[in-house]
């Protein structure tokens, strides 16, 4: 069954600073890979997805995330942090075998001024 | 123009009551899901809806019963609530029962159950 681990609960970043949110998978088979982010008391918002072909996959808001088979890893990085960056990532991995995805516990990102 | 929305945004009520939580998707989706997010942040799919036709319906007890009247509608009813019901419960939406579309959440409702 797949799997998703999210290593780093929670991060602490200043404003301007680069940032990579670590992902983990467990899957029999190339995987489907998403990131989705969450503001405080929102739902959550697909950044990017990857199925296939180029490994480094670009998102909205300046996210990018790069798949690595051998490494088992989806990790996903920023160049520079804004403040409303601040907020909970999560990693997801399918599909299942209901055509599901399988989430991560999610990493909360706390951006400093 | 909320694309996905979910009534009521929280929810508070008594162990042993029955109630719904409603949801409304304007996009023109084929298919609907809810997942429960528990205290921890922890999202897991419940149950995914094709056209009016359950599809996913995870390890949920059956105290739990998605209600389609139509394509845009999702709603779930709990029966006889429990405490360990007390979490965020999101609805979402794609455009076909293919896990390379985009799902698109709504807001979330938040339930207690006291």
């Amino acid at each position: 069954a797949q799997s998703v681990t999210q290593p780093d609960i929670h991060i602490t970043v200043s404003e301007g600073a680069s940032l990579e949110l670590r992902c983990n998978y467990s899957y029999g088979a190339t995987p489907y890979l998403f990131w989705y982010v969450q503001s405080p008391g929102q739902g959550l918002q697909l950044l990017l997805k990857y199925f296939s072909g180029d490994t480094l996959v670009q998102g909205i808001k300046g996210f990018e995330a790069e798949f690595k088979r051998s490494q088992s890893s989806f990790n996903l990085r920023k160049p520079s942090v804004h403040w409303s960056d601040a907020a909970e990532y999560f990693c997801a991995v399918g599909p299942g075998n209901n055509n599901d995805m399988r989430f991560g516990a999610g990493t909360r990102l706390t951006v400093k001024p | 123009d909320t694309a996905v929305s979910q009534t009521p945004k929280y929810l508070v009520t008594q162990m042993g009551n029955d109630k719904s939580i409603k949801c409304e998707q304007n996009l023109g989706h084929d298919t609907m899901y809810w997942y429960k997010q528990d205290s921890k942040k922890f999202l897991k799919i419940m149950f995914s809806y094709n056209n009016k036709e359950l599809i996913i319906n995870e390890t949920v007890p059956n105290r739990f019963s998605p209600k389609s009247p139509d394509k845009a509608h999702l709603n779930l009813h709990i029966n006889s609530l429990e405490l360990g019901d007390s979490a965020v419960y999101f609805c979402a939406s794609s455009q076909v029962y293919n896990l390379q579309e985009t799902q698109y959440f709504g807001p979330g409702t938040r339930l207690l159950v006291l």
